[in-house]
């Protein structure tokens, strides 16, 4: 069935460098994308959306990519902070529907 | 409310007996989704709610698993004869209407049978 899986489960970053986290998606048939980042012991929080007519969307600190060509979605954040520390989560809704896929997640470590 | 509210936070269950999860989403939201979440791994669709109907119970994973809305308000997930697998954290959100995005999430309700 479709999925979407995401490439690097840790990733260790140095407090002021940018951040990159990728997910790959199978369902070409996927008309939006979102992150979300969940902190421990709480729900997910929205960052950022992206609708598969665009390649990109810019946030405060975060930009999403979207290449439909290999299925790849990205998340970048600029000048990480301790505060970024958490799990990172990609989903995709497919065909307008009203439930979204997610991937297992990331974890983002901001190394002082 | 101001934002998804969930309770109980946390719920410790012996095998067998039946748990009732409760989700008050954002006021004003007519949808209302429920998700599983087990230790290290994402988040997966159970049920979602457009008003007090259920168009898609496709996730529910057994028989054992119901869930309801009233008053196009509070909603409860009802887990009936609980197994270990069940334990997870279970995930409300909500979003103006069916198909809006984002969906907004509670906190969860910890789920842990004995």
């Amino acid at each position: 069935g479709e999925s979407v899986g995401l490439h690097l489960p840790t990733l260790s970053v140095q407090e002021g460098d940018n951040s990159i986290i990728n997910c790959a998606y199978s369902n070409s048939a996927s008309d939006y994308f979102i992150w979300y980042k969940q902190e421990s012991g709480k729900g997910p929080q929205f960052i950022i959306d992206i609708r598969s007519n665009m390649d990109k969307r810019q946030g405060q600190r975060v930009t999403v990519l979207l290449n439909k060509t290999v299925k790849h979605l990205s998340l970048q954040i600029a000048a990480t902070q301790p505060g970024d520390s958490a799990v990172y989560f990609c989903a995709e809704r497919t065909g307008g529907g009203n439930k979204l896929t997610f991937g297992t997640g990331t974890q983002l470590k901001v190394e002082l | 409310g101001a934002g998804v509210s969930q309770s109980p936070s946390n719920k410790v269950t012996e095998k067998g007996k039946d748990v009732e999860l409760r989700c008050d989403p954002i006021s004003g939201h007519t949808a209302l989704y429920w998700y599983r979440q087990r230790l290290g791994q994402g988040l997966e669709f159970l049920i979602y709610f457009q008003g007090n109907s259920a168009p898609d119970k496709s996730g529910l994973p057994s028989d054992r698993f119901s869930a309801e809305r009233t008053g196009e308000s509070v909603s409860t997930l009802t887990i009936q004869r609980t197994q270990q697998e069940d334990s997870a954290v279970y995930l409300c959100a909500s979003s103006r209407k069916a198909g809006d995005q984002p969906q907004h999430f509670g906190d969860g309700t910890r789920l842990s049978i004995l």
